[in-house]
């Protein structure tokens, strides 16, 4: 079985510039999370998709971050534009529903 | 708000010895995982426990859940070198309709020869 795909694997950007990430879930997975995970800290959800409608969005600050999965396979997330803080890894999971969660390799995201 | 804690949050052990971590959460949940993560890498699914009582194990590992107490323990049993990575308790918390996962900050072991 395929595990969760992310892309890219690193990127590295200045400050205010804009940036998307790409998830391609495990096949048959109804359910898509990302998550930020801050060095030294635990993973945060940040957006809960269910097919293509978003189930909890509560953490993600809407300023600026955006996600979709339009046709309830793949989802981006976008941050626009982006600060320091936002330095971090992001973590793209999903699972079946009430299932437990697979992770992606994470996307390390460098604001300088 | 569900809050997940970890201690300790950094463990330097020897081959050979034993230990317990602790993961304390603050609100009732039926379910909790352990994942282990190592540098570089994304999460890998040691344990799930389901209810009160439970117990797994998994070669030098074995986690438990007293859901009363809102505890959950994890041991080590012996401890390689090859155990050396971060381990992450998460807390299922529901709402609106929804199923998240609340996680800890983390412990982060180092075994050392």
């Amino acid at each position: 079985e395929a595990g969760v795909a992310q892309s890219p694997r690193y990127k590295i950007i200045e400050k205010r510039q804009s940036v998307a990430f790409w998830c391609n879930p495990i096949s048959g997975h109804a359910t898509l999370y990302w998550y930020q995970q801050i060095l030294g800290q635990g993973p945060k959800l940040l957006i809960q998709f269910q097919n293509n409608g978003v189930v909890d969005d509560s953490q993600l600050p809407k300023d600026r971050f955006s996600a979709e999965r339009l046709k309830g396979v793949d989802s981006t997330l976008k941050i626009q534009p982006a600060k320091l803080e936002d330095s971090a890894v992001y973590l793209c999971a999903s699972s079946l529903v009430g299932q437990p969660q697979h992770f992606g390799d994470g996307t390390r995201l460098s604001i300088l | 708000e569900l809050k997940v804690e970890q201690n300790p949050l950094f463990l330097s052990m020897q081959e050979g010895k034993n230990y317990t971590i602790y993961c304390n959460y603050s609100t009732t949940s039926d379910r909790l995982y352990w994942y282990r993560q190592d540098p570089g890498k994304s999460l890998e699914s040691l344990f799930v426990l389901l209810s009160n009582g439970a117990v797994k194990q998994e070669g030098r590992l074995m986690a438990s859940l007293d859901t009363k107490a809102r505890l959950s323990t994890l041991h080590i049993t012996a401890a390689v070198h090859d155990l050396s990575a971060t381990y992450f308790c998460a807390v299922v918390t529901r709402g609106g309709g929804s199923e998240k996962l609340v996680f800890g900050k983390g412990m982060k072991l180092t075994v050392n020869p």
